[in-house]
């Protein structure tokens, strides 16, 4: 346990219907990250957050995605009108912005299947 | 894209010495290696990183060649519980987002 929860631990939904994750990082942590991971690849990058403010998106994250850290603590990633292409793990990670700091600790995931 | 390539799948003896390479002709100056393990079904894991030197912590080794194109890293005494897979990433560490752009891994098995 890195001490990153994340919720749910798996979610089956229909498509066309919205899905909101949740993340919560370690305490200390101002740092935020969202991946993505398909069977068999490596995890990809979606957006991270500095407190509250979403500093990069990649172009992975459509229009249907959006990710907010409202006061800098926990944070949501919402998908609209789901897709089976949507269906993956998704990961959350936090990191502490120090000059030693360096590890990102990633938590166990939310599995999304979109049928 | 992945600015590392590795191999796909490696075996190891339990007890015997793992060394996974990793190739990254393409690194710049300010980025580092790091490298992160994944267990299936869980999360990534981070291991060690490093710029020039060779570097050890309690779970492994790296090396990195003086020009860094390359890198090895060792787990000197492996265990079952190493079964997983071994990411090798380039990332620039000071500034930005350090995002961490993960490729397709080492599938490293520890046979008993």
């Amino acid at each position: 346990d890195t001490g990153v929860s994340q919720n749910p631990r798996h979610k089956i939904t229909k498509r066309g219907q919205n899905v909101t994750f949740r993340c919560d990082p370690i305490s200390e942590h101002n740092r935020l990250y969202w991946y993505r991971q398909t069977l068999g690849q490596g995890p990809e990058f979606l957006t991270y957050f500095q407190n509250e403010a979403q500093l990069e998106k990649s172009r992975l994250l459509s229009d249907r995605f959006s990710a907010e850290r409202p006061k800098g603590s926990f944070s949501t990633l919402e998908i609209q009108r789901t897709e089976q292409g949507d269906s993956a793990m998704y990961l959350c990670a936090s990191r502490q912005d120090r000059g030693s700091s360096y590890e990102q600790y990633f938590g166990p995931g939310t599995r999304l299947t979109v049928t | 894209d992945a600015k590392t390539t590795q191999p796909t799948s490696m075996d190891c003896a339990e007890g015997r010495a793992a060394n996974l390479p990793c190739n990254h002709s393409t690194i710049s100056g300010n980025e580092y290696v790091y490298w992160y393990r994944q267990i299936h079904s869980q999360g990534p894991q981070y291991i060690i990183h490093g710029l020039k030197n060779n570097e050890t912590n309690e779970m492994a080794s790296l090396i990195i060649t003086e020009d860094r194109k390359s890198s090895t890293l060792i787990l000197p005494h492996a265990t079952l519980r190493d079964t997983a897979v071994y990411y090798c990433i380039v990332s620039f560490r000071r500034g930005g987002s350090e995002k961490l752009v993960f490729g397709k891994g080492t599938k490293l098995t520890v046979n008993p």
